[in-house]
């Protein structure tokens, strides 16, 4: 069936440091993929997005990269920031469908001074 | 701030009542989507709203139906609540005239459910 998973469900990095949060897919299907980003008492924010045809995109101090072959996505933050701390998701979408984003659990970053 | 707000932010019910749950969608956007999150888990798709008509449906049972306004806003409405719809219920929105394109979530309205 259908499902997006993360490995850990939460992350601790020191503020400036790098962070690495990693997702598995399990559909060959899917053709695209997002980052959101949820604080508390907050809707799902987007960060960054890849279609299957790239392997890697960056954006504003945020990289992701995409493995088809393992069916692994992954996001890179730079310099890790207090603002960082939250929730993300990572979700999967069938272009060829309707906009049914299918979303992991999550993975909470917790970002230490 | 995404443009897409919410109503109301909260709300309890008792199990067996019916709730209705509102989004105003951003400027130009012509499509609305629900998301059910419950706690400590990844939103989950209940249907979404194209040109006034559902467009795409997940793994919901038929007592969770929803309507799109001319003006593209939108509602959700739930019959015969239970204890396990409780949580936070998010609409997106986005514009299908432009391709696909990221959604834009509201705040979220929670809802419990004793």
């Amino acid at each position: 069936g259908e499902s997006v998973g993360l490995h850990l469900p939460t992350l601790s990095v020191q503020e400036g440091d790098n962070s690495i949060i990693n997702c598995a897919y399990s559909n060959s299907a899917s053709d695209y993929f997002i980052w959101y980003k949820q604080e508390s008492g907050k809707g799902p924010q987007f960060i960054i997005d890849i279609r299957s045809n790239m392997d890697k995109r960056q954006g504003q101090r945020v990289t992701v990269l995409l493995n088809k072959t393992v069916k692994h996505l992954s996001l890179q933050i730079a310099a890790t920031q207090p603002g960082d701390s939250a929730v993300y998701f990572c979700a999967e979408n069938y272009m060829n469908r309707d906009d049914k984003i299918i979303f992991g659990k999550g993975t909470r970053l917790h970002i230490l001074p | 701030e995404t443009g897409v707000t919410q109503s109301p932010t909260h709300l309890i019910k008792t199990r067996g009542q019916q709730v209705t749950l509102r989004c105003s969608s951003q400027s130009g956007h012509n499509t609305v989507s629900w998301y059910q999150q419950a706690l400590g888990q990844g939103p989950q798709f209940i249907f979404q709203y194209y040109r006034e008509e559902e467009n795409g449906r997940g793994n919901f049972p038929p007592r969770f139906s929803g309507l799109q306004f001319p003006n593209y806003s939108s509602e959700l409405n739930v019959n015969a609540l239970e204890l396990d719809d409780s949580a936070l219920y998010l609409c997106a929105s986005s514009s299908k005239r432009e391709g696909l394109n990221e959604q834009f979530f509201g705040p979220g309205t929670r809802l419990t459910v004793l």
